[in-house]
């Protein structure tokens, strides 16, 4: 079946290091999202790419990089530049206005 | 910028009550608007959407009608179940006047909380 495979589930992470979040698609969509979500303030897009070795700042993209060298796959690299990392990180795809989400990685700062 | 506006939460109802979860939007153009629902420790499923005004998009007994005089898209259900426990967003497709992109826009999410 398609979808979307984000891992890993949970993720800690100490104070000073990067952590790379993974998302995997085999739906064959152009367009892939990072989305950050906290307590009361919904989603917000920290990334989007269009297409393969393109991609765009979101509303909250600092502390964050990303790359897409690969249509399938667009990982979500959490720098210590980023204050405040403890969230719930979702992935989308899309093609034609259709959405798919990835279920989530939670990560935790200890 | 484009904006999507939730009752804020928790909504508490009993096992068989109306539901409605009033949400509001701001953009230009004409957006599709979409309802997702998000259980416990997962992602975001799509519940229902609508491509223009006046369509109404319904799955699983809920329906949202796009009213474009009013800016409105609220969700409805008229018996909820136990298992309709979880959060639901209200999100808009906005398409970015310099990139020519389409990306979503979320409200803030309502928590619906249904007890037997």
């Amino acid at each position: 079946d398609g979808g979307i495979t984000q891992s890993p589930k949970y993720l800690f992470r100490k104070e000073g290091q990067n952590v790379t979040l993974s998302c995997e698609q085999n739906l064959n969509h152009d367009a892939m999202y990072w989305y950050r979500q906290d307590p009361g303030q919904g989603l917000r897009l920290i990334y989007y790419s269009q297409i393969v070795n393109d991609f765009q700042k979101g509303d909250i993209a600092e502390g964050y990089s990303v790359s897409r060298e690969k249509k399938e796959s667009f990982p979500l690299t959490v720098t210590s530049a980023q204050k405040n990392p403890t969230a719930f990180y979702l992935c989308a795809s899309s093609l034609a206005g259709g959405y798919t989400f990835g279920s989530g990685t939670r990560l935790t700062v200890v | 910028g484009n904006s999507v506006t939730q009752m804020e939460g928790p909504v508490t109802l009993s096992e068989e009550a109306f539901l409605t979860i009033n949400c509001t939007y701001t953009a230009t153009g004409y957006p599709s608007l979409f309802w997702y629902v998000q259980y416990p420790g997962e992602g975001l499923q799509l519940l229902l959407k609508a491509t223009k005004a006046d369509d109404k998009g319904s799955n699983k007994g809920f329906e949202a009608t796009y009213r474009k005089e009013t800016t409105s898209f609220h969700l409805e259900k008229g018996s909820v179940q136990v298992s309709d426990s979880a959060v639901y967003f209200c999100a808009l497709s906005d398409w970015g006047m310099n990139t020519g992109f389409q990306k979503l826009v979320f409200g803030t999410g309502t928590r619906l909380l249904v007890s037997p």
